[in-house]
């Protein structure tokens, strides 16, 4: 079975400040995926970055990049000079290859707020 | 360029009674998905469907039944809906790419209330 931990329920950071949004993993797949997704207040799901488990470099799209510790089994979100439009919930996911499907597994959630 | 629509966007239940909600993707994905995300818990798996003609159990299957009759078109169907099936239902698709995790595409969610 997989599981995602997000221990950080809400978070506050300074309008072009980085911030980091902690996600932890647990898996017996030798093959997996790790996925971060932002839910604005609107409500859609909106995918940002991805990170395969044998990628040798952190995965990086803009301002937002994935630190990546295999080891640890972490894949922190980390957003660079945030921006009022990056307040939303977000959310990691991970993915594997056992059973087909690629299905996603889903951590609570992590409120983050921008402020001036 | 549509990618997933969810059909409603909300609706109004009394208990007992029975619904279907439609997802149609226009990205040719072979993979689709069925989740609910209920305050405080993350999204959860219903069903899913790695092709047409096929489905399968997710987390949460129960009170839940599903078709895939078409590639582009998922079905989520209620029998007899009950007020623990108040949530938000997500409907995602993914491409199929051998030996390699592809990031699923979702819809804008369907808002169900069932009282």
């Amino acid at each position: 079975a997989q599981k995602i931990t997000q221990t950080q329920p809400g978070m506050f950071v300074q309008e072009k400040e980085a911030v980091t949004l902690d996600c932890t993993y647990d898996t017996s797949d030798p093959s997996y995926g790790l996925f971060w997704y932002k839910q604005p207040s609107s409500g859609e799901m909106i995918f940002l970055i991805y990170q395969g488990s044998y990628d040798q470099q952190n995965a990086t799209e803009g301002r937002y990049s994935l630190n990546f510790q295999k080891a640890r089994k972490s894949a922190n979100l980390v957003i660079s000079a945030s921006q009022l439009g990056d307040s939303a919930m977000y959310f990691c996911a991970m993915s594997g290859l056992t059973g087909g499907g690629n299905k996603l597994t889903f951590g609570t959630g992590t409120q983050l707020k921008v402020e001036l | 360029n549509a990618g997933v629509t969810q059909t409603p966007k909300f609706r109004v239940l009394k208990t007992g009674q029975s619904m279907t909600l439609l997802c149609a993707q226009d990205m040719n994905h072979e993979y689709m998905y069925w989740y609910r995300q209920d305050p405080g818990m993350g999204l959860r798996l219903i069903h899913y469907s790695v092709g047409e003609g096929t489905t399968a159990k997710g987390e949460v299957p129960d009170g839940y039944n599903v078709s895939r009759l078409k590639k582009q078109n998922f079905l989520l169907g209620l029998e007899s809906a009950a007020p623990s099936q108040t949530s938000v239902y997500f409907c995602a698709s993914a491409a199929n790419v051998r030996n390699s995790n592809q990031p699923q595409h979702f819809g804008d969610g369907t808002r169900l209330s069932i009282l």
